[in-house]
């Protein structure tokens, strides 16, 4: 069955520590893979978006990258800062140009001071 | 820019009653809308996908005639609970998608959390 997995248990880092969480998918062939923020009680925010064709995307103290033999991305946060605490979700498209995406179930990152 | 609008932010209702929840696309066109619920701690579930002037597409186990969605015009797409009941008491977030220069990137409302009583 298709599925798309992030770690469900919250990810908590000390300030200025590199958070990185993992995204998961089986039984998909996406195109891209996108990035979101979403804060308590808020629509998601779109961070980055990486393509099938690219290893690593970067953006500011941001980095994904996308392993499609793996079937994996990995999204970094370095220097992280109590702000960044969020959860953070990935989403892949469900299929070519309908422009839907399937989104995991989120990871909540907890950045102390 | 790319800002997503929805209207109410929040709704309580009693059993049985119709709500309206409002999606607009403030500064773009959005050609594609896509209506999600999100129950406590769990990720988004797509609804449907609707597209200007053409009936929406709804995912499998979605009731369309109890989730009734408009995409009247290229900044508005309504989704209307009818007949509510508390077990669709959930956060209702709309997204869009349109003629910009990362047309695969869906551009998030705030969200309406429904509760019916």
């Amino acid at each position: 069955s298709q599925k798309i997995e992030q770690n469900s248990e919250a990810l908590n880092i000390q300030e200025g520590k590199t958070a990185t969480l993992t995204c998961n998918y089986t039984n998909y062939s996406p195109a891209y893979l996108q990035w979101y923020r979403q804060d308590p009680g808020r629509g998601p925010v779109f961070l980055l978006l990486i393509r099938e064709n690219e290893k690593e995307k970067r953006k500011e103290r941001l980095k994904v990258t996308f392993d499609t033999t793996l079937k994996q991305s990995l999204f970094h946060i370095t220097a992280s800062q109590p702000a960044d605490s969020a959860t953070y979700l990935c989403a892949l498209d469900a299929s070519s140009n309908t422009g839907k995406l399937i989104f995991g179930q989120g990871t909540t990152l907890q950045v102390k001071p | 820019g790319a800002v997503v609008s929805q209207h109410p932010s929040w709704v309580i209702c009693k059993s049985g009653t119709s709500v309206k929840i409002e999606c607009r696309s403030l500064d773009f066109q959005a050609t594609t809308m896509f209506w999600y619920r999100q129950f406590p701690k769990q990720s988004l579930m797509l609804m449907a996908t609707s597209n200007e002037g053409s009936k929406a597409t709804y995912e499998q186990g979605v009731e369309k005639d109890k989730f009734l969605i408009n995409h009247a015009s290229l900044t508005l797409s309504t989704l209307t609970v009818t007949s509510a009941h508390p077990e669709d008491s959930s956060f209702y977030i709309c997204s869009a998608s349109g003629v910009l220069a990362r047309e695969e990137t869906q551009y998030f409302g705030p969200g309406t959390r429904l509760l019916v009583l």
